[in-house]
Order: structure tokens, then sequence, then C-alpha cells
């Protein structure tokens, strides 16, 4: 059983056009998240919700719009793509403590590439 | 200056061989740190939590310096297998917001 999924593994689209990737978890755990990893693989979390609550919110373009309708699942919306939105999006999943050491579980990988 | 910085490599190690690496840190707040594993086009699996006495998980050693601001990793014995990109990764105690470094490319060649 896949733990973390995302949906879909492969992305191409035009500049311009608005796209979602979804996410789901089934280790029933509270904290979700995105990262985007750049052409360089550097590694950038996005966002972060918590019980379907928003709690990391980085520097990232309004374009990009998170939607968590239950604990189990985050999805990525963005609108406007441009050509720096290319780039391979992780979604991940951990349990929730306050210190922050809990093992974080990677899904596969949405591979986007905007022309 | 990044957050996390590590030699981005390769490094090319003859199997069998012990390779060492570190990955230094900017943020003193940083409370907890890890290493995780990355294989080409896969996601990042966690590979070992970093405690500040140090820790060992099989061929697997890592070490954690708080004054310096630096963290290690050593790899013994080293199999084909372990080629990869090793991430390091801090974490400041609020938010489960971890913050990767770019990965130190290892390539263990027969």
């Amino acid at each position: 059983d896949t733990a973390v999924s995302q949906t879909p593994k492969y992305l191409v689209t035009q500049m311009g056009n608005d796209k979602s990737i979804k996410c789901e978890q089934n280790l029933g755990h509270d904290t979700m998240y995105w990262y985007k990893q750049d052409s360089k693989k550097f590694l950038k979390i996005m966002f972060s919700y918590n019980n379907k609550e928003l709690i990391i919110n980085e520097t990232v373009p309004n374009r990009f719009s998170p939607k968590s309708p239950d604990k189990a699942h985050l999805n990525l919306h963005i609108n406007s793509l441009e050509l720096g939105d290319s780039a391979v999006y992780f979604c991940a999943s951990s349990p929730w403590t306050r210190e922050g050491q809990e093992t974080q579980y990677f899904g596969p990988g949405t591979r986007l590439l905007v022309l | 200056r990044k957050e996390v910085e590590q030699d981005p490599g390769p490094f090319n190690v003859p199997e069998g061989a012990t390779v060492a690496f570190n990955c230094t840190y900017s943020n003193s707040a940083s409370q907890s740190f890890f290493w995780y594993r990355q294989d080409c086009r896969k996601e990042p699996k966690l590979l070992m939590s970093v405690y500040s006495s140090g820790n060992e998980d099989g061929r697997f050693t890592a070490q954690l310096n708080r004054a310096s601001q630096y963290i290690s990793l050593l790899i013994r014995d080293s199999k084909l297998s372990d080629s990869a990109t090793y991430l390091c990764v801090a974490n400041k105690a609020a938010g489960n917001k971890l913050t990767f470094g770019g990965g130190t490319r290892v390539l263990v060649k027969p």
C-alpha cells in the first residue's frame, strides 16, 4: 500500500494555465506538507497543514493555493503557471509534535514542466 | 548564505571504502537534525536522525557538533547501493519546518 501518493506523476502544460496536484496519505498523520525541488535539487518547503489548518506558509506567490479537505488530503492548485514553476513538487506527511522531531514521509513527486 | 550547506560532490568511492562528509548549518536555533537519502528521480527518505551524542545505524554513523554547527555522516564498507544523494536537514523547534541542504552526491564504484 502506498503511504503517501500524488497525482499526477507528470504534468506538462502551457504557460498561463491553471493546474492542480493531489496528495493523499494513509498513515493517519496529522500534518502534511508541500515542497518544491528545483533544477538545482534544493528542496524547499512551501506549505504545511496540521489537521486542516495552515501552519507554515513560506514566501510563495499567491498563485499557489493549498487546500486540505481533510487531514488525509492536501492538494495544491497553481494559477497562471509560469516557466519558473517547472520543478518537482513533493507532498509529505508526519505525525505532529511541538519539537518537530518526527520523520516526514514523502510522496513520489509530481514533475511539472511548464512550456 | 544558505541555512544548510553541503559539498555537492560527487564523492567517488571505491566499493568497500569509507566515506565521510559534513554539512554546516547557520541557524543556531535549529534543534533537531537528520540525514535523508534521495535516489535519482525518487523521493527523499529518512536515513537517520542525528543525536547530540552521535549515533550509529549499521554502517552509518552520524555526529553533531553544536559548537561548530556542523553535522557529519560516515559510511563504512560502502556498497554499490549506497550511491545516492544524501540530504542534510535541520529543524527548528516550532512547526516541523525542515530546512534541507542541497545534498551531497555519493557514487560507489566497483
